[in-house]
């Protein structure tokens, strides 16, 4: 089966821009994952939907993130305005339950200038 | 407070020999799962063991296998006869069973660098 996709695969952009993030989950995974991964730490969960719906979001800074899944397929991650905290490794991740293995992307690498 | 700690920042291993990596956790939820990622220099994240707190045996899989020790907290990843693929972040991850959404929560993670 086709893993994760997403794109693009790495970005610069200067701060106080924006850009947004694209995730494709494996066919037929309900649950739906966006991870930030700063350099040196393991990766923190920001969203996490089910189906089209928002379950948690409670670590995501509403100010500038932003994220949707229409139709409970693929989903957009936004940042406006970018800050230079904000370079990271963005993670998706899907998995068929909430109890079962996330099986994650290979993540987009940003970097603010 | 921290969920899940991975005392070791890095460790080198010679190839074909076994390495140990460290994990403890904190959770006083007694429906748990731990689950142990490896993440290459590629970035991908790729799922390799899972023990749910009620499995009675330690989980295998493959060369991987979990040192599962309920009293003390941790959740010890074995990797017999390393390879030199085996070169990778690990990180260790844990679920509570209060949390329905089954949120991960990820350790800081250890690097290893297997040696010819």
């Amino acid at each position: 089966e086709a893993g994760v996709a997403q794109s693009p695969r790495y970005k610069i952009i200067e701060k106080r821009q924006s850009v947004a993030f694209w995730c494709n989950p494996i066919s037929g995974h309900a649950t739906l994952y966006w991870y930030q991964q700063i350099l040196g730490q393991g990766p923190k969960l920001l969203i996490q939907f089910q189906n089209n719906g928002v379950v948690d979001d409670s670590q995501l800074p509403k100010d500038r993130f932003s994220a949707e899944r229409l139709k409970g397929v693929d989903s957009t991650l936004k940042i406006q305005p970018a800050k230079l905290e904000d370079s990271a490794v963005y993670l998706c991740a899907s998995s068929s339950g909430t109890v079962q293995p996330q099986h994650f992307g290979d993540g987009t690498r940003l970097s603010i200038l | 407070a921290q969920k899940i700690t991975q005392t070791q920042p890095g460790m080198f291993v010679q190839e074909k020999e076994a390495v140990t990596l460290d994990c403890t956790y904190d959770t006083s939820d007694p429906s748990y799962g731990l689950f142990w990622y490896k993440q290459p220099s590629s970035g991908e994240m790729i799922f390799l063991i899972y023990q749910g707190s009620y499995d009675q045996q330690n989980a295998t899989e493959g060369r991987y296998s979990l040192n599962f020790q309920k009293a003390r907290k941790s959740a010890n990843l074995v990797i017999s006869a390393s390879q030199l693929g085996d070169s990778a972040m690990y990180f260790c991850a844990m679920r509570e069973g209060t949390d329905s959404w089954g949120k991960l929560q990820f350790g800081a993670g250890t690097q290893v660098v297997v040696t010819p």
